[in-house]
């Protein structure tokens, strides 16, 4: 089957720009989770959702930051008035479900704001 | 921020040998977990260790858990160039899972 897909691999948006990175996770995974990757850094929580609730939140860096997943599969991350400290590699996971552990991670988008 | 360290921070060996890295954590734990990153192939989740377990493998992986002192080590034998790639532990897993800073290995053949 399918594994996590994230788009755009790459997005160069310029400093102030609205972006949408989007994820779908593999398919009747209830759990995704988001995670920002600095260059030369281990990922770091952003936010995580079952089914099509937001659970947690508290790694989301700013209110410019904004997930969703309306209809429990597909999530879109957006980022408004992107700033230059925003550039980062973006991964999705996603977990089958409550009580296992390992997740799965997509190739992630690369954002570059200049 | 990160949960813990891991050292070295880079490694690098010659194929045929082993490669062990370290991974030390902050709050107790249920689990930890080890993944990988490579270009080709993203983050993969390699093995997972129970915090009730000392020692696990799988394949040519040998990871060593140390509850009480926060630690973990995983043993990569018999290296090949395709594990050339950075190493993360992790913990958590219920709602989310903290990785720590990776450990760059690059096998040379």
């Amino acid at each position: 089957g399918a594994g996590v897909s994230q788009s755009p691999r790459y997005k160069v948006a310029k400093r102030g720009q609205d972006v949408a990175l989007r994820c779908d996770p593999i398919s009747g995974h209830v759990s995704l989770f988001w995670y920002q990757q600095a260059l030369g850094q281990g990922p770091e929580f952003l936010t995580y959702f079952q089914n099509e609730a937001q659970l947690d939140k508290s790694g989301l860096p700013s209110d410019r930051f904004f997930a969703e997943r309306p209809e429990g599969s597909v999530s879109t991350l957006k980022i408004q008035r992107t700033q230059q400290e925003d550039s980062a590699v973006y991964l999705c996971a996603s977990r089958s479900r409550q009580g296992l552990y390992e997740q799965y991670f997509g190739p992630g988008t690369r954002l570059t704001v200049t | 921020s990160q949960q813990g360290e891991e050292d070295p921070q880079a490694l690098s060996i010659q194929e045929g040998e082993n490669a062990t890295m370290n991974c030390s954590y902050k709050t107790s734990i249920n689990n930890l977990q080890w993944y990988r990153q490579n270009s080709g192939r993203g983050l993969v989740h390699l093995i997972l260790i129970r915090s009730n377990e000392r020692e696990k493998h799988s394949g040519r992986l040998r990871v060593t858990l140390d509850t009480s002192k926060k630690s973990s080590s995983l043993l990569i034998t018999a290296s090949r160039a395709a594990d050339t790639a950075s190493y993360f532990c992790a913990t958590g897993g219920g709602s989310r899972l903290t990785f720590g800073e990776g450990t760059q290995l690059t096998v040379n053949p």
